[in-house]
């Protein structure tokens, strides 16, 4: 059973970085593509990015090149910066193993942007 | 990027009842489509992808169909579990966009 795990800080500062790791156990992070999305509380889905295991990146546009993911293939774990954050960065925060459409979800991390 | 409108954006029915919810594209995704069902403080659940190809475990009375542009998820016999948020995604192009929603409550 693949299962995945977000932790980070759950309160950044604004125009700090975000930093979350998602550990994966039951599957390898190598040979597939791992995204994050986020979901502001109230809203809908938004997907953030896509990492490859060998470290080849896709990011939503939408931030503006805030979004940093990488790969630690030995330790089955990946990782998302989001760079600049503002209150508009509030969301709970998942992991999602990523076929394209997304078929194990971690259980999500809320990240509040606060001073 | 390819936008996508659900419709309705809300939907009252009654358990038994036969619903369906449609998903349009803002250009052709070649049934690059997934569905998700999302209960409060839960995490979203994959329930059909490839618009029509129903996800391991996932119960029967689910269906997805359509082409092109429009895609359609019906429920058939509404059981209590089933209310709860519905979300279609679209992974032919980056970036990866989903429906806002449609909400499905008991009436």
């Amino acid at each position: 059973q693949v299962q995945l795990q977000e932790s980070g800080p759950g309160l950044v500062k604004p125009s700090e970085t975000l930093s979350l790791t998602c550990a994966v156990s039951g599957a390898s992070v190598s040979g597939y593509y791992w995204s994050w999305l986020r979901q502001p509380a109230g809203k809908g889905l938004e997907w953030l990015g896509r990492l490859f295991s060998s470290g080849t990146t896709n990011s939503n546009p939408s931030l503006k090149s805030r979004v940093v993911m990488s790969v630690d293939p030995s330790k089955n774990l990946f990782f998302l910066n989001v760079t600049s954050v503002t209150v508009a960065d509030t969301a709970v925060y998942f992991c999602a193993r990523s076929r394209g459409y997304f078929d194990y979800w971690g259980r999500g991390l809320l990240v509040t942007v606060s001073s | 990027d390819i936008q996508m409108t659900q419709s309705p954006s809300s939907l009252s029915a009654s358990v038994g009842d036969r619903v369906t919810i449609t998903c349009r594209a803002s250009q052709g995704i070649s049934n690059s489509l997934a569905w998700y069902q999302q209960k409060p403080g839960k995490v979203p659940q994959l329930l059909v992808y490839a618009a029509s190809r129903l996800e391991g475990g996932v119960p029967s009375r689910f269906s997805g169909s359509g082409s092109g542009t429009e895609y359609t998820l019906t429920i058939n016999s509404l059981q209590p579990e089933d209310f709860a948020h519905y979300y279609c995604q679209q992974y032919y192009q980056n970036p990866y966009t989903f429906g806002q929603g449609t909400k499905l409550d008991i009436k």
